[in-house]
């Protein structure tokens, strides 16, 4: 089972409302990601957990902040959003660093898409 | 230069037809190798993955990875209307305990019946 479930699907809030993008895989993976995809674009890094310690933030904005509460879940708290933070947002996992491993890769959910009115 | 160049296309194509994606790369500490299928609305799916030189094969789908060129390739055989989308390459290395990728800006594939 390669799956990473993101919810909601879709998403539309206004600039000063707060909500919460929600992310979970049971793969045992203990890296996971959060990343922003603006359309006909790649996906771009926001952060990156590893061993539940946040990693990366890569100058995300404070109006964005992660949580990872357990090695399964990943939340994004969205407040205060402007409509250019509109975007689909992917949450990702991989397995994280271990001797030897050869597969270890990146698996993404169906993203939730987010408009900010 | 970027780390990875990719061909943006579109890439309009018969059905049928074989069809040949394309990436270079600059960054030689690359170790993975992936492609990634995206349709529009939804998550980029994992298509193809590895990690050393040479061809694999996955039904109608072959990636190739040549590491002294520092290219790699998807091949799509007997290609249908349903891989239409958007394949973006991309390539990644271990980096304290999670994965440094680098994408490339993806082709958009029209296969039509």
């Amino acid at each position: 089972d390669t799956e990473v479930t993101q919810t909601p699907k879709h998403l539309v809030m206004g600039m000063t409302n707060k909500k919460s993008l929600k992310c979970e895989q049971h793969m045992g993976h203990r890296a996971m990601y959060w990343y922003k995809q603006k359309a006909k674009k790649p996906p771009e890094l926001m952060f990156v957990y590893s061993y539940e310690k946040l990693s990366i933030n890569e100058s995300v904005p404070s109006r964005f902040s992660p949580e990872c509460p357990n090695s399964s879940l990943l939340n994004l708290h969205l407040h205060a959003l402007q409509p250019e933070d509109s975007a689909l947002y992917l949450c990702a996992s991989s397995q994280g660093w271990q001797r030897g491993l050869t597969r270890n890769t990146i698996y993404f959910g169906e993203g939730s898409w987010l408009t900010v009115v | 230069q970027k780390e990875v160049e990719q061909d943006p296309g579109p890439l309009s194509v018969p059905e049928g037809a074989i069809v040949s994606l394309n990436c270079t790369y600059s960054n030689s500490a690359f170790q993975y190798f992936m492609w990634y299928r995206q349709y529009s609305r939804k998550g980029p799916e994992l298509l193809m993955y590895t990690y050393s030189s040479g061809n694999k094969e996955d039904g109608r789908f072959t990636a190739q990875v040549d590491k002294s060129s520092k290219y790699i390739s998807l091949f799509i055989r007997d290609s249908q209307p349903s891989d239409s989308a958007t394949y973006l390459c991309a390539m990644s290395l271990n980096s304290g305990g999670y994965q440094k990728v680098t994408f490339g800006t993806g082709t958009k594939l029209q296969v039509i019946p």
